[in-house]
């Protein structure tokens, strides 16, 4: 069964630093891989996904994701955060064989000034 | 611009009542989700549906039922709402070919007294 880990609940950046937020899967073969973020109040929205090919994947807003099959980890990446990316983000996987996603617990990212 | 609108953003019910939460898609997606948002434990799929009348249960169906009579709308549905159901509820959609994203609606905040 897929499963997939976050394991940070909470992280603060100041507002320039890059950021880092971890994501860790579990599945036996190559699985799908999305990024979402969810601003306070509202749905949750597509950052960036991984199906096959380049394991690097640009997204919106200046992120971006590595798809690393031997450690099983997908980090989303920015090189520079701005305040607007407060939010709180959550990974995903998904499997060949079916349609449905399975959510991370989510990490909540605080930027300060 | 695609869409997944959700009937109420917020909703106060009592113990007891009947709810219903409607979620409506413009996109001519095949697939539809329910989910439950809860702090530290990241969305729960509660019902999903692959199709008109096509039902399937998520991880914690228990308390709910659906309903889907048409391709644009999924309604969950609460028989007799209870306080442990206060949540907030997501709805999204995804096209047929697996792996394909899952786009949210903003959610409805409900509350059980």
């Amino acid at each position: 069964a897929q499963s997939v880990t976050q394991p940070d609940i909470h992280i603060t950046v100041s507002e320039g630093a890059s950021l880092e937020l971890r994501c860790n899967y579990s599945y036996g073969a190559t699985p799908y891989l999305f990024w979402y973020v969810q601003s306070p109040g509202q749905g949750l929205q597509l950052l960036l996904k991984y199906f096959s090919g380049d394991t690097l994947v640009q997204g919106i807003k200046g992120f971006e994701a590595e798809f690393k099959r031997s450690q099983s980890s997908f980090n989303l990446r920015k090189p520079s955060v701005h305040w607007s990316d407060a939010a709180e983000y959550f990974c995903a996987v998904g499997a060949r064989n079916t349609d449905k996603l399975i959510f991370g617990t989510g990490t909540r990212l605080q930027v300060f000034p | 611009d695609v869409k997944v609108t959700q009937s109420s953003r917020y909703l106060v019910k009592r113990t007891g009542e009947k709810v219903f939460l409607e979620c409506v898609q413009d996109m001519d997606h095949e697939n539809m989700f329910w989910y439950r948002q809860d702090p530290g434990l990241g969305l729960r799929l509660i019902y999903f549906s692959y199709d008109v009348k096509m039902k399937e249960k998520g991880d914690i169906p228990e308390g709910y039922s659906v309903s889907r009579e048409k391709k644009e709308r999924f309604s969950l549905i609460l028989e007799s709402a209870s306080t442990n159901q206060t949540s907030m509820y997501l709805c999204a959609s995804s096209g047929l070919a697996v792996g394909n994203e899952q786009f949210f609606g903003p959610g409805t905040r409900l509350t059980v007294l």
